[in-house]
């Protein structure tokens, strides 16, 4: 069974730093590009990150290019979210996502998410 | 930029019924476009892609269609399991602009 587990979330001070942590498992991970979606409560749906299956390419958003960092390790099957001077618009619900391949570049699937919540 | 916008915001339906969903991109998208559900208090959930197709596990009471820039999810017989939120998504302009609108929520 294809499944992503996220972790890491929790409440941070604005200007604060958080790590997430997303594990894959039952896929080749090291083949397929992977994404970072996020939700802030009650709201819609945000993507901000995509990294390639090598590393080689990455994307931001621009509501979080300059402050987060997405990594991954292939050996670990896992993807990283580094996240810095984080503010109050960075409470949402984290979600990491696989892309389908070359020309599908649709989510799917999704893990259950981790919750950041950024409050002094 | 791209935006999607989708009607209505709430769609109030009665078991057994039809729903149709519209999802509107700003630029013509065809025919990358995808759907996805999202039930309360879980991830969303991959429903329809190339604005048509549906994903694996997907019944086939729910059909995609639409073409250039106007698009709609139906829903053919209501279940109660179809209760939720709906969200479309254009990835016509990745890299790197993937958008998704503001969603659908379809309730009793």
């Amino acid at each position: 069974e294809v499944q992503l587990v996220e972790s890491g979330g929790g409440l941070v001070q604005p200007g604060g730093s958080l790590r997430l942590s997303c594990a894959a498992s039952g896929f080749t991970f090291s083949t397929y590009s992977m994404n970072w979606v996020r939700q802030a409560p009650g709201k819609g749906l945000e993507w901000i990150s995509y990294i390639s299956p090598t590393s080689s390419t990455i994307y931001y958003g621009d509501s979080v290019k300059g402050r987060v960092f997405v990594s991954r390790d292939n050996a670990k099957n896992s993807l990283y979210l580094q996240m810095d001077s984080m503010r109050d618009e960075d409470t949402a619900i984290y979600y990491c996502a696989r892309m389908g391949g070359v020309g599908r570049n649709w989510f799917d699937p999704w893990g259950q998410g981790t919750l950041v919540t950024v409050s002094s | 930029e791209v935006v999607m916008t989708q009607s209505p915001a709430t769609l109030s339906v009665s078991p057994g019924e039809r729903a149709t969903l519209s999802c509107r991109a700003s630029q013509a998208i065809s025919p990358n476009l995808a759907w996805y559900q999202q039930k309360p208090g879980q991830a969303p959930r991959l429903l329809i892609y190339g604005a048509s197709t549906r994903a694996t596990g997907v019944p086939d009471r729910f059909s995609g269609s639409g073409s250039g820039t106007e698009f709609t999810l139906t829903i053919s017989s209501l279940q109660s399991e179809d209760f939720a939120v709906y969200y479309c998504q254009q990835y016509n302009y990745w890299p790197p602009l993937l958008t998704f609108g503001p969603g659908t929520k379809v309730d009793i």
